[in-house]
């Protein structure tokens, strides 16, 4: 079975400063990883993927990720955040064939404070 | 349409009555998915429907809980005898083969 672990519940930042939302998965097959932003009152906006290639994958609004499979880690990244960035974040896993269900972390609430 | 949508966005109900909540997927997009928000219990898969194949229903919490997709379109989630429990966001997703999900905005249900 799969799962995706969040490490941190809430992280508080100012703006400007660098961040890393951390996530770690498990899983007996090849994975494809996702990262998901959640803004308030809003649907789910996927924010970057790693299906296959290179393990840096760049994504919107800055973002970038990093397929770390001997540490089972898929961390999230940004180098300078603003206020804007305030927002819940999903790191999800999706085993074996295309199509099947992601399996999501419980969330990191980031707030960005100036 | 140019995303997911979902309807409706809020739905209030008393315990023990039924409800339907409407998802319009992605044109030509053949998986759908259904998942609940709620708190403490993150985001949880609930049914998933592949084009003609039948569907995983291996994450629905009980029999009270059904889905059907007509056409290979449209879907609506039913749950039967509401529960204070029910209370959640519901989120429906569709995608192309071999492609991330795109979520729609979500039905805010309240059961009283």
């Amino acid at each position: 079975a799969q799962s995706v672990t969040q490490l941190d519940s809430q992280v508080p930042v100012f703006e400007e400063a660098p961040v890393e939302l951390r996530c770690n998965y498990s899983s007996s097959v090849s994975v494809y990883l996702f990262w998901y932003v959640q803004y308030p009152n809003q649907g789910l906006q996927l924010l970057l993927k790693y299906l296959s290639g290179s393990t840096l994958v760049k994504g919107i609004n800055g973002f970038e990720a990093e397929f770390n499979k001997s540490q089972t880690s898929f961390h999230l990244r940004k180098p300078s955040v603003h206020i804007s960035d305030t927002a819940e974040y999903f790191c999800a896993v999706r085993a074996g064939q295309a199509g099947t269900a992601l399996i999501f972390g419980k969330g990191t609430t980031l707030s960005v404070s100036s | 349409g140019a995303g997911v949508s979902q309807s409706p966005s809020n739905k209030v109900t008393e315990k023990g009555k039924d409800v339907e909540l409407r998802c319009d997927p992605i044109s030509g997009h053949t998986a759908l998915y259904w998942y609940r928000q709620s708190l403490g219990q993150g985001l949880e898969f609930l049914i998933y429907f592949q084009g003609n194949s039948a569907p995983d229903k291996s994450g629905l919490p009980s029999d009270r809980f059904s889905a059907e997709r007509t056409g290979g379109s449209v879907s609506t989630l039913t749950i039967q005898r509401t529960q204070q429990e029910d209370s959640a966001v519901y989120l429906c997703a569709s995608s192309s083969r071999y492609n991330e999900q795109f979520f729609g905005p979500g039905t805010r249900l309240t059961v009283l």
